[in-house]
C-alpha cells in the first residue's frame, strides 16, 4: 500500500524553527517528484514546494522562497521541509503528496498532514 | 485571493447533476492542464481528475473534467450524499512558476 506520514509539526514561536519529515512506504520513492502541500484552518489548498526526483528541480511558492527549504533523501524513502523564520500565517496542516509518474505539476497520493502552529 | 476562481458553495439534490467552475488565465488554464481534488470532511484531499478529463483508477465515471480556454469545469452526476466535500482545481501557472489552487467549491447535496 502507498503511504505517506508526515511528522514534525509542533507549535512554534514566530521567528522560530521547525523542520517536517514525510516518511514514504508502499512505492519506489526514488522514481517520484514529491511536494509540500498546506491548508491554513478553515481555508483552501496552498501548495507549498515540490522536488523533482533527483533533486534537479526545486520550486517554492512566493510566500515562502527564501524561508523554507526542501529537500529529499531517497535511501531513506524521505521527503523534508525546513522551515525558518516562521510567521503566523504559515500555520497551517502540512501534507505530504507524491506526484505521478510524468506529471511533476499534480499529486496523486496525499498524507493525512502534520499541523504547525505558530503563536507566541 | 486564490489565483483560480471558484463559486464558493454549490448544492443540488441526490440523483441530480452539478457543474463546478474554475476560471483562470492564459498564463495557467489557458496554457496548463487542470486537476481536480476532492476534500472529504476531516480529511485529506484525493486525485479526483487529471489531465483536464482524465479519471484515475477507481473515481466514478460519475465525475467528468472538461476545459475550454481559460476555464474548466467538473461535473457530478447521479449526485449521492457521500459526494458532500470540498472540490479544489488546480494548475501549473507559467507567470509565477508555482502550482495554484482555486479556492475550493463545499458542495452540498441537499
Amino acid at each position: 500500500e502507498v503511504q505517506l506520514v508526515e511528522s514534525g509539526g509542533n507549535l512554534v514561536q514566530p521567528g522560530r524553527s521547525l523542520r517536517l519529515s514525510c516518511a514514504a512506504s508502499g512505492f519506489t520513492f526514488g522514481d517520484y517528484a514529491m511536494h509540500w502541500v498546506r491548508q491554513a484552518p478553515g481555508k483552501g489548498l496552498e501548495w507549498v514546494s515540490g522536488i523533482s526526483w533527483n533533486s534537479d528541480t526545486i520550486g517554492y511558492a512566493d510566500s515562502v522562497k527564501g524561508r523554507f527549504t526542501i529537500s529529499r533523501d531517497n535511501a531513506k524513502n524521505s521527503l523534508y521541509l525546513q522551515m525558518n523564520s516562521l510567521r503566523a500565517e504559515d500555520m497551517a496542516l502540512y501534507y505530504c503528496a507524491k506526484s505521478p509518474s510524468g506529471d511533476w505539476r499534480t499529486f496523486d497520493v496525499w498524507g493525512q498532514g502534520t499541523m504547525v502552529t505558530v503563536s507566541s | 485571493q486564490s489565483v483560480l476562481s471558484q463559486p464558493p458553495s454549490a448544492s443540488e439534490t441526490p440523483g441530480q447533476r452539478v457543474t463546478i467552475s474554475c476560471s483562470g488565465s492564459s498564463s495557467n488554464i489557458g496554457s496548463n492542464y487542470v486537476y481536480w481534488y476532492q476534500q472529504l470532511p476531516g480529511t485529506a484531499p484525493k486525485f479526483l481528475i487529471y489531465r483536464n478529463d482524465q479519471r484515475p483508477s477507481g473515481v466514478p465515471d460519475r465525475f467528468s473534467g472538461s476545459k475550454s480556454g481559460t476555464s474548466a469545469s467538473l461535473a457530478i452526476s447521479g449526485l449521492r450524499s457521500e459526494d458532500e466535500a470540498n472540490y479544489y482545481c488546480a494548475t501549473w501557472d507559467d507567470s509565477l512558476s508555482a502550482v495554484v489552487f482555486g479556492g475550493g467549491t463545499k458542495l452540498t447535496v441537499l
